[in-house]
């Protein structure tokens, strides 16, 4: 079992849907949850970091975390064609952040 | 501020050559990553130094994989001899103390070297 699951994709939404991404993580102890967006070409960029259980909302991205189910999730709501991207999911366990293989997200204009 | 440097963008060799990538971290940060990313994966740790110590190294091949950090500032990782499968994006990363950072655990990335192994 991988340390860190994301839903494989592609995912494709119209503009101004939400977008829903899903990871989940095998390790309990894991301490902080992070998603990075990377464009194609570049390096991953964080846009989300989260802590406790529940949501945290910055802009049109929501973070949840359920360490219960350790499940993690993003939302990105009133989806834009600049958000089209690929989506990691990273989980910070004793200093260590292991990635999940991505989703990769398109807007359709 | 200037972000994390890498260098050379990409690299093009035959098999069985040597090749280094060069990374100069954010001023400031004392750890530093060197990952490995495959098409369509997300990155895998090779190496973590905190400042001129490598901490973490059960990742890299060390057979053939090398690193240092000399004066806990910029940082070579080298590949002695190339073989395929080494073709991948080589990607550094640093980040600050996490007493001390916004996010602790946030890690910035560079730009990465991409590396074709012919």
């Amino acid at each position: 079992q991988k340390e860190v699951e994301q839903n494989s994709g592609p995912l494709s939404v119209p503009e101004g849907a939400i977008a829903s991404l899903n990871c989940t993580y095998s390790d309990r102890g894991s301490q902080s949850f992070f998603w990075y967006r990377q464009y194609s070409g570049k390096s991953p960029e964080l846009i989300m970091f989260i802590y406790s259980n529940g949501d945290k909302e910055d802009g049109r991205f929501t973070a949840q975390l359920n360490k219960a189910s350790q499940y993690v999730s993003l939302l990105i709501r009133d989806s834009q064609p600049s958000d089209s991207a690929t989506y990691l999911c990273a989980v910070l366990n004793d200093y260590k952040l292991s990635f999940g293989a991505g989703t990769t997200v398109t807007v359709r204009a | 501020e200037a972000g994390v440097v890498q260098s050379p963008r990409y690299k093009i060799i035959e098999k069985k050559q040597p090749v280094a990538f060069w990374c100069n971290p954010i001023s400031g940060h004392n750890t530093l990553y060197w990952y490995l990313q495959n098409l369509g994966q997300g990155p895998e740790l090779l190496i973590r130094y905190e400042n001129e110590e490598a901490v973490d190294d059960s990742q890299l091949p060390k057979d053939r994989f090398s690193a240092e950090r000399l004066k806990g500032v910029d940082s070579t990782l080298k590949i002695q001899p190339a073989e395929l499968g080494d073709s991948a994006v080589y990607l550094c990363a640093s980040s600050l103390e996490h007493r001390l950072a916004g996010a602790p655990g946030e890690q910035f990335f560079g730009p990465g070297t991409r590396l074709t192994v012919l």
